[in-house]
């Protein structure tokens, strides 16, 4: 079945790391993905990784894949307060185009 | 650069009318693709379409109807519009069906509000 998985709430101080995980169930999935969501606004793309990468680093943003737990997760270092807005990990289901959000995890940093 | 652009932004119609929404996909990319997001949920995908054709089918409701033109921009046509209606519609577009680049970018999306 098609189910992805995230914790709903996440609060940190500026400055911290914040860690946002998720699972997934498609193990044939070509990308995973993770997009970023304020209030109000569009789905920004944060990043992406293929799924024969382990890990993939781009500027304060680090994604981890591990693919036998089928676990996800996105980094943020020395979190700031623009980055407060709920962060979505999103699988393909197929090659056809439906993308399979998680509920979102809502990131909260506190100055 | 140039993004996902959707019109209009805002929409407020009252049940049982009927709304288009606009997507124009960011240049050169040929495949678009629908999702609505209702308060505090997460985006559920509708409909996609690769160089004109549909790609694939989500849990778009009967009333409504979606194309892809020539330019390859994209319209939702919905229909008797009812009050489970009201959310954000995203169009996204990427290049090639499907997920051959990864890259898979949003718009910023439609609120329909049916009163």
């Amino acid at each position: 079945g098609e189910d992805v998985e995230q914790s709903l709430f996440l609060s940190v101080r500026e400055g911290d790391s914040s860690v946002i995980n998720c699972t997934y169930t498609d193990s044939s999935s070509t990308y995973l993905y993770w997009y970023k969501q304020e209030p109000g606004a569009g789905l920004q793309l944060l990043t992406y990784i293929f799924s024969n990468m382990d890990m993939k680093q781009d500027q304060r943003l680090t994604v981890l894949l591990n693919k036998k737990d089928k676990h996800l997760s996105l980094r943020i270092a020395d979190t700031q307060t623009g980055d407060s807005a709920i962060y979505f990990c999103a699988e393909p289901y197929n090659q056809g185009g439906k993308l399979i959000f998680g509920q979102g995890t809502e990131l909260s940093v506190k100055p | 650069a140039a993004g996902v652009i959707q019109s209009p932004r805002h929409l407020i119609k009252e049940k049982r009318e009927t709304a288009t929404l606009k997507c124009y996909p960011i240049p050169r990319h040929d495949t678009v693709y629908w999702y609505q997001q209702g308060p505090g949920q997460d985006p559920q995908f509708l409909i996609s379409f690769y160089e004109k054709m549909q790609s694939d089918k989500g849990s778009i409701p009967d009333r409504f109807s979606a194309q892809q033109f020539s330019d390859y921009h994209s319209e939702l046509n919905m229909s008797s519009l009812e009050l489970g209606d009201s959310a954000l519609y995203f169009c996204a577009s990427s290049l090639g069906g499907g997920f051959s680049t990864g890259e898979l970018f949003f718009g910023e999306g439609s609120r329909l509000t049916v009163l």
